[in-house]
């Protein structure tokens, strides 16, 4: 069965420094890869996602991701993280591409210090 | 604009009762889907609904029931068979096609809480 794995619960930076989320999957074939954004108390907002060709996944607020295969990965990364970061990251993989049903990992919590 | 609209953003459930709740699109998504989402376990899908008038059980079914009698409205009702309600649920759509297939759409949630 596919699965997710975020192997950081929480992580804290100071604001301005660079930032890496670990994400890894299990899935036998290519998946559909995505990372989402969450607010205290409200939905998830798409980040970016990775459905074929290049590897590095350019998104929206300057996050970027990578996959690569032979480590079974899509880690997140941003150069210099703002305040406004600090929120839950998810990452998730579709590997049931008729259903098209998200399969979410337990989160990453960021904390950015000033 | 097009989006999801939850509603109650809160809700409070006396032991035994039913809930119902709502979610609605103006997006012309044809899936839905309602997850489950506990502190420290990510989401859990509960039910998705990939077309009008049918539906899929997800991981964690047991204890909630769900329609689809229109295109717009995917509600959830939460039986008193669940035995651990409390948690925030929260409901996306995605179309099915086209240059954005498997774009997600949330909306803001529901939080239940059973007193």
């Amino acid at each position: 069965a596919q699965s997710v794995t975020q192997p950081d619960i929480h992580i804290t930076v100071s604001e301005g420094a660079s930032l890496e989320l670990r994400c890894n999957y299990s899935y036998g074939a290519t998946p559909y890869l995505f990372w989402y954004v969450q607010s205290p108390g409200q939905g998830l907002q798409l980040l970016l996602k990775y459905f074929s060709g290049d590897t590095l996944v350019q998104g929206i607020k300057g996050f970027e991701a990578e996959f690569k295969r032979s480590q079974s990965s899509f880690n997140l990364r941003k150069p210099s993280v703002h305040w406004s970061d600090a929120a839950e990251y998810f990452c998730a993989v579709d590997g049931s591409s008729n259903t098209g049903k998200l399969i979410f990992g337990q989160g990453t919590t960021l904390q950015v210090k000033p | 604009d097009g989006g999801i609209t939850q509603s109650p953003k809160y809700l409070f459930r006396k032991e035994g009762q039913n809930v119902t709740l709502s979610c609605e699109q103006n997006l012309n998504h044809d899936a839905m889907y309602w997850y489950r989402q506990d502190p420290g376990q990510g989401l859990r899908l509960i039910y998705y609904s990939q077309i009008v008038n049918d539906f899929q059980k997800g991981d964690i079914a047991e204890g909630y029931s769900v329609s689809r009698e229109k295109k717009e409205s995917f509600p959830l009702t939460v039986t008193s068979a669940q035995k651990n309600p409390t948690a925030f649920y929260l409901c996306a759509s995605s179309p099915r096609d086209g240059s954005d297939l498997y774009g997600y759409t949330f909306g803001s949630g529901t939080r239940l809480t059973v007193v």
